[in-house]
């Protein structure tokens, strides 16, 4: 079945410091890819997607790219800040049936000032 | 806009005990979803609420019953709580036509803590 890996945290980071965190996935055919983000005592907000490959979907200095040949969708940002310190969630689902998604375990990212 | 709005958002309840969180939307969304978070777990789907008057089972049902009540509501029963039911729970909805179209992804509610004793 579908499923999405990503790297164990957590991820401590100085800040202005270049963040990457891997997700891998296996599913057959063509799912889209998602990046939420979960702020502490907050619930899950989408962060960015990608609907096909090699689509970039960015949003607040970060960036992922849908690798399809790597079956990969990396996170990535140039210069992290503490406000970034979060939860975030490699996710995927399919474009048809009844939309569920498969999450990641999730990576919590610490940035220190 | 409330989005998606779960109650209580803290519950502390004895083995045995029934309960239900109760999770509204007011996106006039077709789709809701119960997840549960544990560390280590990331999130697993309970159930889910294609449309209005239709549930099916998630990944980890078990010892968990819902109710869609409405468009705009989706709860999540407890009959007898177990330790192992202690974590956190998600409320999301989402618009399938939606996804058809672009994949806008679902809208979270806050959370409710449940710790059973």
């Amino acid at each position: 079945g579908d499923s999405v890996t990503q790297m164990e945290g957590p991820v401590t980071l100085s800040e202005e410091a270049f963040l990457t965190i891997n997700c891998t996935y296996t599913a057959t055919g063509y799912p889209s890819l998602f990046w939420y983000v979960q702020y502490p005592g907050e619930g899950l907000q989408l962060l960015l997607k990608a609907t096909k490959a090699d689509d970039k979907g960015s949003n607040k200095g970060f960036e992922a790219t849908y690798r399809k040949e790597t079956t990969s969708f990396h996170l990535e940002k140039g210069s992290v800040q503490v406000s970034d310190s979060a939860v975030y969630f490699c996710a995927l689902s399919r474009t048809s049936g009844t939309y569920k998604y498969i999450f990641g375990t999730g990576t919590r990212l610490k940035v220190l000032a | 806009n409330a989005g998606v709005t779960q109650t209580p958002k803290f519950q502390v309840l004895k083995t045995g005990q029934s309960m239900t969180l109760q999770c509204a939307q007011d996106m006039n969304h077709n789709s809701m979803y119960w997840y549960r978070q544990d560390p280590g777990m990331g999130l697993r789907l309970i159930y889910y609420s294609a449309s209005e008057g239709t549930t099916d089972k998630g990944e980890v049902p078990n010892g968990y019953n819902v109710s869609r009540l409405n468009k705009r509501e989706f709860s999540l029963r407890l009959e007898s709580a177990a330790p192992s039911q202690t974590s956190v729970y998600f409320c999301a909805s989402s618009e399938p036509e939606a996804h058809r179209r672009a994949n806008y992804g679902y809208t979270f509610g806050s959370g409710t803590r449940l710790t059973v004793v």
